[in-house]
């Protein structure tokens, strides 16, 4: 089992649509939680951190469901400049890296 | 602003060759990263280090080796070159633990032929 696995996409969404991105974790042990995002041949950059309450950054929500080992990314009213592949990524056991999913692809049309 | 910068932005080596691939970061960060990033694949941990002269294996260190010398430079090294270390390698630092976010350089996009 992948320790990180989302669903690649690619999400196609209008301008103004509220879309979804759900990630799940197989590391019980794990305790930092991320959303990056990396836009076309660029390097990845730190989104948002994921806080066990939720945590909420402007039009992004991300919730942490530690029963369910599943982490959400929740995008309102998105914008052109959304487009991006969005990471989600999990501290490794060892503490001191991060096992990052493969991504999860978004598309925001006109 | 954390600044991580890497040595070449686009790199062409051949079989065999030794690569040198310089990280530098001016944050005082503890920790350094290697990671290689492939289409389908995501990124992956090439290597990483803690402290100076500290070095850990991360998942796929074969055909890699690493030096840090100094806390600011971080330097991956493919002894011989091969077609399958093609890709795109991405340097990363974090003040210290892995709670902390980890800062990218822009990446060096290798092509071995």
């Amino acid at each position: 089992r992948k320790e990180v696995e989302q669903d690649p996409g690619p999400f196609n969404v209008p301008e103004g649509a509220t879309v979804a991105f759900n990630c799940t974790y197989s590391n019980s042990a794990s305790q930092s939680f991320f959303w990056y995002r990396q836009d076309c041949r660029k390097e990845p950059k730190l989104l948002m951190s994921v806080y066990s309450s939720g945590n909420e950054d402007g039009r992004f929500t991300a919730q942490l469901n530690r029963a369910s080992q599943y982490i959400s990314l929740l995008i309102r009213d998105s914008k052109l400049s959304d487009s991006a592949t969005y990471l989600c990524v999990v501290n490794q056991n060892s503490g001191y890296a991060l096992n990052f999913g493969k991504g999860t692809s978004l598309l925001v049309t006109p | 602003d954390v600044k991580v910068t890497q040595s070449s932005r686009y790199l062409v080596k051949r079989t065999g060759e030794k690569v040198f691939l310089e990280c530098v970061q001016d944050m005082d960060h503890e920790n350094m990263f290697w990671y290689r990033q492939d289409p389908g694949l995501g990124l992956r941990l090439i290597y990483f280090s803690y402290d100076v002269k500290m070095k850990e294996k991360g998942d796929i260190p074969e055909g890699y080796s690493v030096s840090r010398e100094k806390k600011e430079r971080f330097s991956l090294i493919l002894e011989s070159a091969s077609t399958n270390q093609t890709s795109m390698y991405l340097c990363a630092s974090s003040v210290n633990l892995a709670q902390e976010t980890q800062y990218f350089g822009p990446g060096t996009r290798l092509l071995v032929l």
